[in-house]
């Protein structure tokens, strides 16, 4: 089955640009769909952005600041996120799901990775 | 506020049965959208427990259950154990936001 390892860089100043990787390993990364989730500290769960089977949906309230993408060559899911402020802190997950559709649940996850934004 | 609702909090004692509500509306639960539900762990990863309203995946006990009705669905845990202690998520998409929408979340403890 799939394995997800998100990667990033701990700490961003605000106003700059997050970038995040999401490495795919144990399966082709053609038979599966991801998403970006995200939790702020003590809070509930996110949703960033997903693949379907024709696009990608991000989440309206990130919409101006959001980019996500499927490198297949470099087995690879990327997020992208502009002019971050201190509501961007949180742990930023990728998960993975058979589904190529809005219905299918979230099967696989990675550990997540922490994202702090500093002023 | 989440658009869909959970009670923040709900406790059990060992063996005991245990249900976490999650109240929709029309353009999500109630439009047939499939619920999922997701365990989170202390200090980990969400998983998988319940997907498509009611059905398990592999490696997850019969003791966690799901259903749904019109515009609410149920997550219930019975024999509970200590090691049920955990954050519980419901997850459906929403015509109206074209787009996923998770419930606030609900914590189980364990008496």
């Amino acid at each position: 089955q799939v394995q997800l390892q998100e990667s990033g860089p701990g700490l961003v100043k605000a106003s700059e640009t997050l970038s995040l990787i999401c490495d795919v390993s144990g399966d082709s990364i053609d038979n599966y769909y991801y998403a970006w989730i995200r939790q702020a500290p003590g809070k509930g769960l996110e949703w960033i952005a997903y693949i379907y089977y024709s696009g990608t949906n991000i989440n309206p309230s990130l919409k101006s600041r959001v980019s996500a993408s499927v490198d297949r060559s470099k087995k690879h899911f990327s997020l992208t996120l502009f002019s971050v402020t201190s509501a961007d802190t949180a742990v930023y997950y990728c998960a993975a799901r058979h589904s190529p559709n809005h219905r299918g649940p979230l099967v696989f996850w990675g550990q997540g990775t922490l994202v702090a934004v500093s002023s | 506020q989440s658009v869909l609702t959970q009670p923040p909090s709900v406790s059990g004692a060992p063996g005991q049965r245990v249900t976490i509500s999650c109240t929709g509306s029309s353009s999500n639960i109630g439009a047939t959208y499939d619920v999922h539900w997701y365990q989170q762990l202390p200090g980990t990863a969400p998983k998988l427990l319940i997907y498509g309203d009611s059905n398990r995946p592999s490696g997850v006990p019969d003791r966690f259950s799901g259903s749904k009705s019109g515009t609410s669905a149920s997550l219930a845990i019975t024999g509970l154990q200590v090691d049920d202690e955990a954050d519980y998520y419901c997850q459906s998409y929403d015509s109206s936001l074209s787009g996923w929408v998770f419930g606030g979340g609900t914590k189980l403890t364990v008496l």
